[in-house]
């Protein structure tokens, strides 16, 4: 089955500074990667998402890329904000439907003033 | 947000107790889902509905069951709940491809379930 690794576990950057969240998948068969933020004591919300027949996603400071051949993909945020502050999950699937999804440990960010 | 919510939103019980976790949504969507949630893990799947009576397993659904007699409301069961079922289980609903929602699968804020 499908198998989605995340990295790193923690990250820590400076206000202003850029944060790159990486993930990869086992399934070459896996077409849909959402990625999610989650709040301390909230529920994880969909902050970006790609499917396998484009490269590159964005969504004003965020960015998501698609690497099909490694099987990878990464989360990009810019201009980073205290705000951003929480855990990012990224997943994979076949689909868009959760029965199928299959989600990274996630990365706690830290963003420091 | 997303019209979800999850009763109760906290809970301790003991060790071999029945336990039921409601999901109630306003959004009208087809699909709904109980995930769990412990450090490490990410969310794994227990089991999920695609209709009123259509449930079926998830990854995880040993020593849980579910019922969705309305189109609102999907309930997690834990016969007997074990110390190792202590967790946050998230309730989610989403819509099939090509609908208006826009395939997004929404989650709700979470319960917490200590077994003692």
């Amino acid at each position: 089955g499908e198998n989605v690794e995340q990295h790193p576990s923690t990250l820590s950057v400076q206000e202003g500074d850029s944060a790159v969240i990486k993930c990869t998948y086992s399934d070459s068969a896996s077409n849909y990667f959402p990625w999610y933020k989650q709040e301390l004591g909230k529920g994880p919300q969909l902050i970006i998402d790609i499917r396998s027949n484009v490269g590159e996603k964005k969504d004003q400071r965020i960015a998501v890329t698609l690497n099909k051949t490694a099987k990878h993909f990464s989360l990009h945020i810019t201009e980073t904000q205290p705000e951003d502050s929480a855990v990012y999950f990224c997943a994979a699937s076949r689909d868009n439907y959760g029965q199928n999804f299959v989600f990274g440990p996630g990365t706690r960010l830290s963003v420091l003033p | 947000d997303a019209g979800i919510t999850q009763s109760p939103r906290h809970k301790v019980t003991e060790t071999g107790t029945p336990v039921t976790l409601r999901c109630h949504q306003t959004e009208n969507h087809r699909y709904m889902y109980w995930y769990r949630q412990d450090p490490g893990h990410g969310l794994r799947l227990i089991h999920y509905s695609y209709g009123v009576k259509d449930t079926d397993k998830g990854e995880v659904s040993d020593g849980y069951s579910v019922s969705r007699s309305k189109t609102e409301d999907f309930l997690l069961t834990l016969e007997s709940a074990t110390s190792s079922q202590t967790s946050v289980y998230f309730c989610a609903i989403s819509e099939p491809l090509g609908q208006s929602s826009g395939n997004t699968i929404y989650f709700g804020e979470g319960s917490w379930l200590t077994v003692v």
